[in-house]
């Protein structure tokens, strides 16, 4: 299930389970949403990125949806694996900025 | 290759010191940044570098000081540090932004610690 503790909501799920990872952005002209993996001790790692004209984007294993209307992103994660544990954060661009705003992140545990 | 390589990995100083982060990507970017991460947080953007040019400075402390020597290098210089700069400092790279769609490719980063 999901908690939120102190500093960083935690999503704990079983191996073969599907993980859906959910963040709410700030800003209504944001056109580019990035998905970032951060393990333990390492920098953030590209999973996925949609822009504002499409609703859903899909990878390999993973899935990104995108609701405007509610300034909402979601990530899927497909069967997810141990190797799947890590920090996951979204982030948005303004548009004609060339900064992005990070979210807060969730951590992903998956038990074997 | 979406490599950004930092160095060193870890480093320790003490407040005096003056030290360097490193970073090099060969991607062919010509955007720049520095981000600073403390533990289950974000990472908080400090400096953009935009075709060898420093384009967004976050309000940082002095006591940093980047450098852009060529497209490919991305240095921080670290001068008088206090305890609570350490973190985990992030390099990336990206396409400047044209039409906020090009993505940026983080390096592993370097743990610093200021005693």
């Amino acid at each position: 299930g999901e908690s939120v503790g102190l500093h960083l909501p935690t999503l704990s799920v079983q191996e073969g389970d599907n993980s859906i990872i959910n963040c709410a952005y700030s800003n209504s002209a944001s056109d580019y949403f990035i998905w970032y993996k951060q393990e333990s001790g390492k920098g953030p790692q590209f999973i996925i990125d949609i822009r504002s004209n499409m609703d859903k984007r899909q990878g390999q294993r993973v899935t990104v949806l995108l609701n405007k209307t509610v300034k909402h992103l979601s990530l899927q994660i497909a069967a997810t694996q141990p190797g799947d544990s890590a920090v996951y954060f979204c982030a948005e661009n303004p548009s004609g900025y060339s900064t992005l705003t990070f979210g807060k992140g969730t951590m992903l545990l998956v038990s074997p | 290759d979406t490599e950004v390589t930092q160095t060193p990995k870890h480093l320790v100083m003490g407040m005096t010191n003056k030290k360097s982060l490193k970073c090099e990507q060969h991607m062919g970017h010509r955007a720049m940044y520095w981000y600073k991460q403390k533990a289950k947080k974000p990472p908080e953007l400090m400096f953009v570098y935009s075709y060898e040019k420093l384009s967004i400075n976050e309000s940082v402390p002095s006591r940093f000081s980047p450098e852009c020597p060529n497209s490919s290098l991305l240095n921080l210089h670290l001068h008088a540090l206090q305890p609570e700069d350490s973190a985990l400092y992030l390099c990336a790279s990206s396409q400047p932004w044209v039409q906020s769609t090009d993505t940026q490719y983080f390096g592993p980063g370097t743990r610093l610690t200021v005693l």
